[in-house]
């Protein structure tokens, strides 16, 4: 059973627009929500993460955007460049720990035209 | 600094053989995890070792098991290989109880 779902599947977006992939959870004891980005031929890396205690997380072009209570949350990937063309994957975890696994969601691949 | 190597990066074997995948954690690191991510889709957690002892497993069958050793390296071995256990195989490892993350880049196993 999917606990994550995330869309869309693919994203292409002119360089300089805004880039937005969302995400939809369903176990509320998920209380860390990190997004991870992976090159080919690479592993995944954490790009940003945020606890339900706040509603948007900003590190530099990148934000999220999480809804408790609709249990949804979002990556703004603002000013695109072709150096963002990956693919990215929302996460959640039960507790904001090492010990917790992660789950992911499917994947969003994202391509930003010059 | 390091951070999570893993070995080999390619491997392809039979159905029914027995593999063999390898980590080392990033440098202060002393949890590994493993993920199996297939082609396509996002990273699925296979288990966890801490103090070489299995904390925690996925929905993967007893086919999948690991080992961690002293040095917190740590071992995947699946036996009886399917089809469908070709996948990019990841390893992460983690250290103080809040720290994030880090993924190695993978094993491409491919099974025929």
């Amino acid at each position: 059973q999917q606990q994550v779902k995330q869309s869309p599947q693919s994203l292409i977006v002119q360089k300089g627009g805004i880039s937005i992939i969302n995400c939809a959870y369903e176990n509320t004891a998920f209380d860390y929500f990190p997004w991870y980005q992976q090159f080919p031929g690479k592993g995944p890396a954490l790009l940003i993460a945020i606890r339900p205690d706040v509603s948007e997380k900003k590190e530099g072009r990148f934000t999220i955007s999480f809804n408790k209570s609709a249990k949804q949350f979002s990556l703004h990937i603002m000013d695109s460049q072709p150096g963002d063309s990956a693919t990215y994957f929302c996460a959640a975890s039960g507790r904001y720990s090492s010990a917790s696994k992660i789950i992911f969601g499917s994947g969003t691949r994202l391509s930003i035209r010059p | 600094d390091a951070g999570v190597t893993q070995s080999p990066t390619h491997l392809i074997k039979t159905r029914g053989q027995q593999v063999t995948l390898r980590c080392s954690p990033k440098s202060g690191h002393d949890t590994v995890s493993w993920y199996q991510q297939a082609l396509g889709q996002g990273p699925q957690f296979i288990f966890q070792y801490y103090e070489e002892e299995e904390r925690q497993r996925g929905n993967f069958p007893d086919r999948f098991s690991g080992h961690q050793f002293p040095n917190y390296s740590s071992e995947l071995n699946v036996n009886a290989l399917l089809l469908g256990d070709s996948a990019l195989y990841l390893c992460a490892s983690s250290g103080q109880e809040s720290s994030p993350l880090h993924f190695g880049n993978g094993t491409r196993l491919t099974v025929t």
